[in-house]
């Protein structure tokens, strides 16, 4: 059964600050990788989506990569702002059977101290 | 956008009613999912639909069951309401392509069961 793990569990940094966030899998036959930003009692908004062919996608000061091989994903926030500051959760969608959904990390919760 | 609807941000019932979670997506989807999110557990999938009338179990559908009559609507019930499924509940949308395209999420219904 597939297990995603996210490393730190919580980050506080200064404003202005380049960081990274990690997120392991332990079954590389995945169709992708998906980041999430949530924000406190909300939903979740759809950062970046990795295929598993692919190793990086950019958007804006957002890079995720992919090393499917060893299991891990990174995203990395260049310049961070405070209002960068929410909980970042990875998922994968397995190539499996089985119910369709995504298998999630429980996420790092990120403050950019202004 | 995409725009995954939820009708009730918050909603408070209690034990043994029958409580009805609606959840709504403007893009024509084929597929549908309910997810709670609980802490320290992170988000788990209930059910999912990949077509109307059609529903999969997803890892803990145990208390629930679903209903998707029409393409944009997905439903969540909750048979009889207990403590221990006060909860937040997610529901997302995706097209057809599970490679290449990304859930959707709603802004969730925050559920206590008194």
């Amino acid at each position: 059964k597939q297990e995603v793990t996210q490393i730190p569990a919580a980050l506080s940094v200064p404003e202005g600050e380049n960081l990274v966030l990690n997120c392991s899998f332990t079954d590389s036959a995945i169709y992708n990788l998906q980041w999430f930003r949530q924000d406190p009692g909300k939903g979740l908004t759809s950062l970046l989506l990795i295929q598993s062919s692919q190793r990086e996608q950019t958007s804006g000061r957002l890079n995720a990569s992919l090393d499917k091989s060893s299991g891990r994903s990174t995203l990395y926030i260049a310049a961070s702002q405070p209002g960068d500051s929410a909980t970042y959760l990875c998922a994968v969608k397995d190539l499996g059977g089985g119910a369709d959904g995504l298998t999630f990390g429980k996420g790092t919760h990120l403050i950019i101290q202004p | 956008d995409v725009k995954v609807t939820q009708s009730s941000r918050y909603l408070v019932k209690r034990t043994g009613e029958k409580v009805f979670l609606e959840c709504v997506q403007d893009m024509d989807h084929e597929n549908m999912f309910w997810y709670r999110q609980d802490p320290g557990l992170g988000l788990r999938l209930i059910y999912f639909s990949y077509d109307v009338k059609m529903k999969e179990k997803g890892d803990i559908p145990e208390g629930y069951s679903v209903s998707r009559e029409k393409k944009e609507r997905f439903s969540l019930i909750l048979e009889s309401a207990s403590t221990n499924q006060t909860s937040m509940y997610l529901c997302a949308s995706r097209g057809e392509d599970v490679s290449n395209q990304p859930q959707h999420f709603g802004d969730g219904t925050r559920l206590s069961i008194l």
